[in-house]
């Protein structure tokens, strides 16, 4: 059974740059919740998709949008850079409709 | 707003004896509460989760506690073993709330040797 993969592990953007991070889900699971964990914190729920379209969202900006895919992977994608948005962005997977998550090891952006 | 508080930054047992993690809440709608676990380079693992229709849930040596009055729970780690140095986080959901999962700002314990 292959786990969450995510890439890349690591991106350096500057500031007003476009970014996109990927995510394969776990075999099987075709739920998938993105967050944002900054530093000496939790992660923070940025949204979830289910069957390709977004199933809920967190409090983040237009700009933080996403897309999944028929084989149920997914990406998300960041306009218009901030240097706030350093920080690590982990892909969940889960099945429908249940509450725990099976998380990716994250990709760490730095915007400069 | 934080509706999911881990007060404790962190922790420090010796081997062989209990940790306890502890976690608060304020969302009265959250009805189910999960424990995360994470190491370095890693994304968080799942551990241990509980219903709000329980007070009590057990697997192995991690016991998870909720008390809905005080909005509080709390994991117990018996015996501790130096493996179980990590990251803890503690999160919440609620079933009207589109299972968006909140996460508090996590407990860093340090097993002893």
């Amino acid at each position: 059974e292959t786990g969450v993969t995510q890439s890349p592990t690591h991106l350096i953007k500057t500031r007003g740059q476009q970014v996109t991070l990927r995510c394969s889900s776990q075999s099987g699971h075709n739920t998938v919740s993105w967050y944002q964990q900054a530093l000496g914190q939790g992660p923070q729920f940025i949204f979830q998709y289910y069957r390709e379209e977004e199933n809920g969202r967190g409090n983040f900006p237009p700009r933080f949008s996403g897309l999944q895919f028929p084989n149920y992977s997914s990406e998300l994608n960041v306009n218009a850079l901030e240097l706030d948005d350093s920080a690590l962005y982990l892909c969940a997977s889960s099945l429908p409709y249940t509450d725990t998550q099976y998380f990716g090891p994250g990709t760490r952006l730095t915007v400069l | 707003d934080q509706q999911v508080k881990q007060n404790s930054p962190s922790l420090s047992v010796q081997e062989g004896r209990i940790s306890i993690l502890n976690c608060d809440y304020t969302n009265s709608m959250f009805d189910y509460f999960l424990w995360y676990k994470k190491y370095p380079a890693e994304g968080p693992t799942f551990l241990i989760s509980i219903s709000s229709i329980k007070d009590k849930n057990e697997d192995g040596r991690f016991t998870v506690f909720l008390n809905k009055s005080a909005k509080h729970l709390s994991l117990h780690i018996v015996p501790s073993q130096p493996g179980d140095s990590a990251v803890y986080f503690c999160a919440a959901s609620a079933t009207t709330g589109g299972f968006k999962t909140i996460f508090g700002a996590g407990t860093r314990l340090f097993v002893k040797a």
